[in-house]
C-alpha cells in the first residue's frame, strides 16, 4: 500500500504569511495526488487535484507542485478563513490520505 | 447544484446491524462512482471503497473488505453503506463523496455533511 507523509503536522502562522505543506508517497504517484481542506466540524472540501489544477470556486492564494514522490501546498498569503487541516490523497493506486496538517493563526 | 445529503447520526449497540445513506442531486447520479470515507481521531481518513450506482458494481478497500457492503438505488440516486454486525471499533464519522474522472485524473469533488455512528454498549 502506498503510504503518504504529510509535513509539519501542525503549524502556527500569522494572517499574511506564506504557508507550505509537503506530501511524500512511499513511491512515485505521477501527478495522482489532490489536496482538500477541513475546517472544523465540516466535511473536507476539495482544493486541488492532479497536483495542481485548482478546483473551481477555490481561492488562487492556493497552489500545488509536484510530481513523482513530493508534492506541496502553498497558500501565498493566510487569511482567517484558511484555518483548518489540510489533507494531501493519493489516487495512484486505490486512494490513501496523508495524516493532516493543521493549520493555526 | 450538486449536493450529496446524509442520513442522520445513528446510535447502535455492538452485534446489532446498520444502514446509512447518501443521496445524490444536481446531476446524474448514475454518472460517476460514489466512493465511503471513514473519518476517526486515531486513523484519520481513509478509504473505505466505493460504488457506480448505474450498475451497483463495488470496490473494496482491503482493510473493510468483509466488513461492509455498498450498494446502491439508482430510482432514488442513492447509496448505502451497511454493517451486518457492528463493533465499538465502527464508530466514527462517515462521508460519502462523488468520485469524478477528467482525462485520467481523478477526485473526489463533493463530500456528503457526514454521519456519525455511534456503537456502545
Amino acid at each position: 500500500a502506498i503510504q503518504m507523509t504529510q509535513s509539519p503536522s501542525s503549524l502556527s502562522v500569522s494572517v499574511g504569511d506564506r504557508v507550505t505543506i509537503t506530501c511524500r508517497a512511499s513511491q512515485a504517484i505521477r501527478n495522482d495526488l489532490s489536496w482538500l481542506q477541513q475546517k472544523p466540524g465540516k466535511a473536507p472540501k476539495l482544493l486541488i487535484y492532479g497536483a495542481s489544477t485548482l478546483q473551481s470556486g477555490v481561492p488562487s492564494r492556493f497552489s500545488g507542485s509536484g510530481s513523482g514522490t513530493a508534492f506541496t501546498l502553498t497558500i501565498s498569503s493566510l487569511q482567517p478563513e484558511d484555518v483548518a487541516t489540510y489533507y494531501c490523497l493519493q489516487d495512484y493506486n486505490l486512494w490513501t490520505f496523508g495524516q493532516g496538517t493543521k493549520v493555526e493563526i | 447544484e450538486v449536493q450529496l445529503a446524509q442520513s442522520g447520526a445513528e446510535v447502535r449497540k455492538p452485534g446489532e446491524s446498520l444502514t446509512i445513506s447518501c443521496q445524490g442531486s444536481g446531476y446524474t447520479f448514475t454518472n460517476n462512482w460514489i466512493a465511503w470515507l471513514r473519518q476517526t481521531p486515531e486513523r484519520g481518513l481513509e478509504w473505505m471503497g466505493n460504488v457506480y450506482p448505474d450498475d451497483s458494481d463495488t470496490r473494496y478497500s482491503p482493510s473493510f473488505r468483509g466488513r461492509v457492503t455498498f450498494s446502491a438505488d439508482k430510482s432514488i440516486s442513492t447509496a448505502y453503506l451497511q454493517w451486518s454486525s457492528l463493533q465499538a471499533s465502527d464508530t466514527a464519522m462517515y462521508y460519502c463523496a462523488r468520485r469524478t474522472v477528467v482525462a485520467l485524473i481523478e477526485y473526489f469533488d463533493y463530500w456528503g455533511q457526514g454521519t456519525l455512528v455511534t456503537v456502545s454498549s
